[in-house]
């Protein structure tokens, strides 16, 4: 069965300092990847995105992210963070039917604080 | 531009009352729309999913019911809440066509006292 994985629940990072949060998937075909945000009580917001060519992609606020099929790993990374980088953060692999995408599986999340 | 609309924002309900959610979306039209339910430290779980009005994909079984009575207009229901039914409900649209992307509402705190 399809499935993310979010090893850490929790990071914290100093601000200024670089960031790099990991993803792995379960998924027989080639996946469509995802890293969306959450800042606390609100909706998710799309940061980035694959579904093929590149496999490293630049999505909003200065973040990335790196496709390795090797590894089955969609890690996101940011040079340097910001305070107001602090959410949970969601990756998320879609599980295609026929020609088209179906429904979206996400991890656990991981929990972002970032230090001053 | 598309936006994604849910109300009310926070509930806060009494156990066996019933439940209307409900999530609309402006400047589309026949979306894929999505309601999920995230509970604290569980990740996020779809609950159902339409691919167009009346049409209706369970994903989890439990006391909740979702419809689509217009083409923009999702709605989750309940009969009789539980306590368990408490969580962060998100509602989401994606284009009718292959590789689409989720695109996620604001989300409707429900606590079930």
């Amino acid at each position: 069965a399809q499935s993310v994985t979010q090893p850490d629940i929790h990071i914290t990072v100093s601000e200024g300092a670089s960031l790099e949060l990991r993803c792995n998937y379960s998924y027989g075909a080639t996946p469509y990847l995802f890293w969306y945000v959450q800042s606390p009580g609100q909706g998710l917001q799309l940061l980035l995105k694959y579904f093929s060519g590149d496999t490293l992609v630049q999505g909003i606020k200065g973040f990335e992210a790196e496709f390795k099929r090797s590894q089955s790993s969609f890690n996101l990374r940011k040079p340097s963070v910001h305070w107001s980088d602090a959410a949970e953060y969601f990756c998320a692999v879609a599980v295609v039917y026929g020609g088209s995408q179906g429904n979206l599986i996400f991890g656990k999340g991981t929990k972002l604080s970032v230090k001053p | 531009s598309q936006t994604i609309h849910q109300w009310p924002a926070t509930l806060v309900q009494p156990v066996g009352s019933p439940l209307s959610l409900e999530c609309t979306v402006e400047g589309t039209s026949n979306p894929n729309l999505y309601w999920y339910r995230q509970a604290a430290g569980r990740g996020l779980q779809l609950l159902f999913y339409s691919v167009g009005i009346g049409q209706i994909s369970s994903e989890v079984p439990q006391n909740l019911s979702a419809s689509r009575p217009q083409d923009r207009q999702f709605i989750l229901s309940s009969k009789k809440l539980l306590l368990s039914d408490s969580g962060f409900y998100l509602c989401a649209w994606s284009e009718d066509r292959g590789q689409e992307t989720q695109y996620f509402g604001p989300g409707t705190r429900l606590l079930v006292l």
